[in-house]
């Protein structure tokens, strides 16, 4: 156990929809990273947020968001949803300090019909 | 820009015996740090092993240890001493430069332990 927290494990729903993904990091750590792996695109680097500010961005697509709250949980918002937005959806945090390693949550498994 | 290669899509084991799983990257930066990370199929990523760029040796964690030569940029990890239970994907990512902490991974590499 990691110790990040993501809730749903499993969500499915329809194309046009908007879901909320939501993680809690590990105590202490300041930074959330999101990430998407599908089969086609592997493993691809959404979003980080440090601290409650965007830091960094990756290939986020408009439709989607993301914020981190003033407690350090962290919530991913997919909206006009599409088939090809079927992934799993990692949340990651990270302490303070040069390695900087990422620990990753459970995920969440998106299934867009 | 910067890139992780794992050229072995899948790789077989016999239990007990030692694997070695490759990955090279590519980067202009000169500091960085590399991970490896273990997907079993339930699909959870767990964190193994990393190696900073200007780490003079080795890293080693239990079982794992990271071949890392960074001349030839290259960062393999070698699982001594397989259990069934390492059948799993493998991932290697890097995280380059100081400005950024995001994680670039691999297309991974599928290892089977077999008794």
């Amino acid at each position: 156990d990691s110790g990040v927290t993501q809730t749903p494990k499993h969500l499915i729903t329809a194309t046009g929809q908007r879901v909320t993904l939501r993680c809690s990091p590990r105590s202490g750590d300041l930074s959330v990273y999101w990430y998407q792996q599908s089969l086609d695109q592997g493993l691809q680097f959404l979003i980080q947020y440090y601290n409650g500010e965007e830091r960094a961005k990756g290939n986020i697509l408009e439709r989607f968001s993301a914020q981190q709250f003033p407690d350090l949980h962290s919530e991913l918002n997919l909206s006009s949803l599409e088939l090809g937005d079927s992934a799993l959806y990692f949340c990651a945090s990270s302490p303070a300090g040069a390695r900087n390693e990422q620990f990753f949550g459970p995920g969440t498994r998106l299934t867009v019909l | 820009a910067q890139k992780i290669t794992q050229t072995q899509p899948g790789m077989f084991v016999q239990e007990k015996e030692a694997v070695t799983l490759d990955c090279t990257y590519d980067t202009s930066d000169q500091s960085y740090g590399l991970f490896w990370y273990k997907q079993p199929s339930s699909g959870e990523m767990i964190f193994l092993i990393y190696q900073g760029s200007y780490d003079e040796q080795n890293a080693t964690e239990g079982r794992y240890s990271l071949n890392f030569q960074k001349a030839r940029k290259s960062a393999n990890l070698v699982i001594s001493a397989s259990q069934l239970g390492d059948s799993a994907m493998y991932f290697c990512a890097m995280r380059e430069g100081h400005n950024t902490d995001k994680l670039i991974f691999g297309t991974g590499t599928r290892l089977q332990v077999f008794p």
